[in-house]
């Protein structure tokens, strides 16, 4: 059964204090490992998708990076715009579709 | 273009009863999936939607079915309603092209069984 662990589940920071948020994941074949952002009554947003190990991908302050058991995302320099809950998920290969396992995900607070 | 649209946003049912939820998916995505979120358990897969085929099932029971068009819209059903229903039901779409899997969500559906 595929798993994704998410850690920590809340962290707060202070404006302009870099830190990074970890995904976890077990998977029998990794199609995709997605990165989504979702604010409070919304559908979440894509960001990134890693495809194999060693992939990173930018956009903005946020980086994410991709191992064989984990991803990283990291929060360089937050703004108080950038407080959601930040989701990850894993796609298995394409015979089984597209279904995504989504990690409990990270709650962040930027405080001004 | 048009991102994914879902109806209704808000709905309040009593318990027995039974619910209809309806998605519109970005022009040209032929795959359509529903997950529901609740506080306690996060995302689940639903089921999954592929050229008017259910391509993938997730571990619910039977109340919860589905169904696409030949425009690949989809609609949702919940029969008997339990309080336990009481979700934000979300609806994504994917292109299915070759190299790019990315699913897209909608702002969903919030229901409440009371």
């Amino acid at each position: 059964e595929d798993q994704v662990t998410q850690s920590p589940e809340a962290l707060r920071l202070q404006e302009g204090e870099s830190s990074s948020l970890n995904c976890s994941y077990t998977v029998s074949g990794l199609r995709g490992l997605f990165w989504y952002r979702q604010d409070p009554g919304k559908g979440p947003e894509f960001l990134f998708t890693l495809y194999s190990a060693g992939e990173e991908k930018e956009k903005e302050r946020l980086k994410a990076t991709l191992t064989k058991k984990e991803s990283f995302l990291h929060i360089t320099a937050p703004k108080p715009e950038d407080s959601a809950t930040y989701l990850c998920a894993v796609q298995r290969p394409s015979y089984a579709g597209n279904m995504l396992t989504f990690g409990g995900g990270t709650r962040l607070m930027v405080k001004p | 273009k048009a991102g994914v649209t879902q109806t209704p946003r808000y709905l309040i049912k009593t318990r027995g009863q039974q619910v209809t939820l309806s998605c519109s998916p970005i022009s040209g995505h032929r795959s359509v999936s529903w997950y529901q979120q609740t506080p306690g358990q996060g995302l689940q897969f639903l089921f999954e939607y592929f050229s008017e085929t259910q391509r993938n099932k997730g571990n619910f029971p039977g109340r919860f079915s589905g169904r696409q068009f030949s425009n690949s819209r989809s609609e949702m059903n919940v029969s008997t309603l339990e309080l336990g229903d009481s979700a934000l039901y979300l609806c994504a779409s994917s292109l299915e092209l070759a190299g790019v899997h990315e699913q897209y969500f909608g702002p969903g559906t919030r229901l409440t069984v009371t």
